[in-house]
């Protein structure tokens, strides 16, 4: 296996426009995970999904902010539109069971918003 | 509250020596992580407890659930080993908080 992917590994853009960031989880598991990390704030969980559905989302920040997961091989994070104080590296991982778990992070996306 | 701390914050040792890590949290949690965070971003699950102590070639992680500790050791440090390293946990209300991490430094 692969690993986690994702997709792109670097994004450069500008306040306002929609972003898109993409995950594909190790086949099999059933729990995926977004985090953003910041100097500021460090790791941070957005969202996580169980069998593709929402759990909880209770660290999206705000409502510019969506995930889905529209299958069990896929997932996004968009931000729409998308501020400088968005700029972070956002993970993915995935695990079979939920946190208590070992995890499988993919490698982030760097994300800049000028 | 939800709160996490580790110690040191920064760690320079010279190789060979034994690492201790620290991560103290505040709350009742049902699992504790450590991940490793290498210079080039990636990172790496190295544990999970819920008890006691567990081991991994040269790591080896322990948590003491009544006195909301956990220790990661390094025996026999190596310039690889340079890493930030997290604590984080899932609390009774399956939230995960992280620790600022403490980033280490071995050298050769």
């Amino acid at each position: 296996d692969a690993g986690v992917i994702q997709s792109p590994r670097h994004e450069v853009t500008e306040m306002g426009q929609e972003v898109t960031l993409r995950c594909k989880p190790i086949s099999g598991h059933d729990y995926l995970f977004w985090y953003r990390q910041t100097m500021m704030r460090g790791l941070e969980l957005l969202i996580y999904f169980n069998n593709n559905v929402p759990i909880d989302d209770s660290g999206m920040p705000e409502d510019r902010f969506s995930a889905k997961m529209p299958n069990a091989s896929f997932s996004t994070l968009k931000i729409q539109p998308s501020e400088p104080r968005d700029s972070a590296v956002y993970f993915c991982a995935s695990s079979f069971v939920d946190f208590s778990n070992e995890q499988f992070f993919g490698p982030g996306t760097r994300l800049t918003v000028l | 509250k939800n709160e996490v701390e580790q110690s040191p914050q920064n760690l320079t040792a010279q190789e060979g020596e034994f690492i201790t890590i620290n991560c103290s949290y505040s709350v009742g949690i049902s699992a504790l992580h450590w991940l490793q965070q290498h210079p080039g971003g990636g990172i790496v699950s190295l544990f999970m407890l819920s008890s006691g102590k567990k081991k991994h070639g040269r790591l080896i992680a322990t948590i003491n659930i009544q006195e909301k500790h956990s220790s990661l050791h390094i025996t026999a440090s190596h310039p690889r080993d340079s890493a930030v390293y997290i604590c984080a946990y899932m609390n009774r209300d399956d939230k995960i908080i992280f620790g600022k991490g403490t980033r280490l430094h071995i050298l050769p």
